[in-house]
């Protein structure tokens, strides 16, 4: 199976800066990544998709990029609302495989 | 507005079964592969199996392949997870999503602990 490595495990960031995550693929997953944003108790919800297109409604201040085996998320300014786990995912090969997870907290 | 409600969690002893549904609603469930994914507490996503729109193919990950089976009933709406030999290691919120480029909807989880 692909192994998917996020870093960092934590990102401290204040309210208004930008947030970078990264997501390593173990083989090149093309452009086959997903990025989710899951706060406690609630369900994930995806945000990017095809390594850089916004899932619908998700707002511009959220991009990704990358293809292969690197990709990133940014978050160009955070807002209050933002913080909580992050998980990329590939979607190239079977089995589906999820990143550990990058958290993002205040600073 | 899309829809899928997890239900059937609960607390279940090592090697029984239990028996997992999502009930999809605000789109035409016939035409989407679905997916279950599980979180164990504290831990990171898994993803658990896959169905075709048609149910004609299934994957499913090493860690509950010959044990867990998912099925869909297209004329109710319906995604299952029949769990058997059940282990501690399975416990976890278990999430059905539907595919859409990715995991587009995801439902609120059902809970299920493996405990004697």
């Amino acid at each position: 199976e692909i192994v998917m490595t996020q870093s960092p495990a934590t990102l401290s960031v204040s309210p208004g800066e930008r947030a970078t995550l990264s997501c390593r693929a173990g083989q090149s997953v093309s452009s086959k990544l997903a990025w989710y944003q899951q706060k406690p108790g609630q369900a994930p919800r995806l945000l990017i998709y095809a390594a850089s297109t916004r899932a619908t409604a998700i707002p511009a201040r959220f991009s990704g990029s990358g293809s292969g085996t690197e990709f990133t998320l940014t978050i160009s300014s955070l807002q209050s609302e933002d913080f909580a786990v992050y998980y990329c995912q590939q979607y190239n090969n079977w089995p589906w495989t999820f990143g550990q997870g990058t958290k993002v907290e205040i600073k | 507005q899309v829809q899928v409600v997890e239900s059937g969690g609960g607390v279940v002893q090592p090697g029984r079964s239990l028996r997992l549904s999502c009930a999809a609603s605000g789109f035409t469930f016939s035409s989407y592969a679905m997916h279950w994914v599980r979180q164990a507490p504290g831990k990171g996503l898994k993803w658990v199996a896959v169905i075709s729109y048609d149910g004609s193919d299934k994957y499913y990950a090493d860690s509950v392949k010959g044990r867990f089976t998912i099925s869909r009933d297209n004329s109710k709406n319906t995604l299952s997870l029949q769990m058997d030999s059940l282990r501690p290691e399975d416990t976890a919120v278990y999430y059905c999503a539907r595919e859409s480029e990715a995991l587009q909807d995801w439902g609120q989880g059902t809970l299920v602990t493996v405990s004697s």
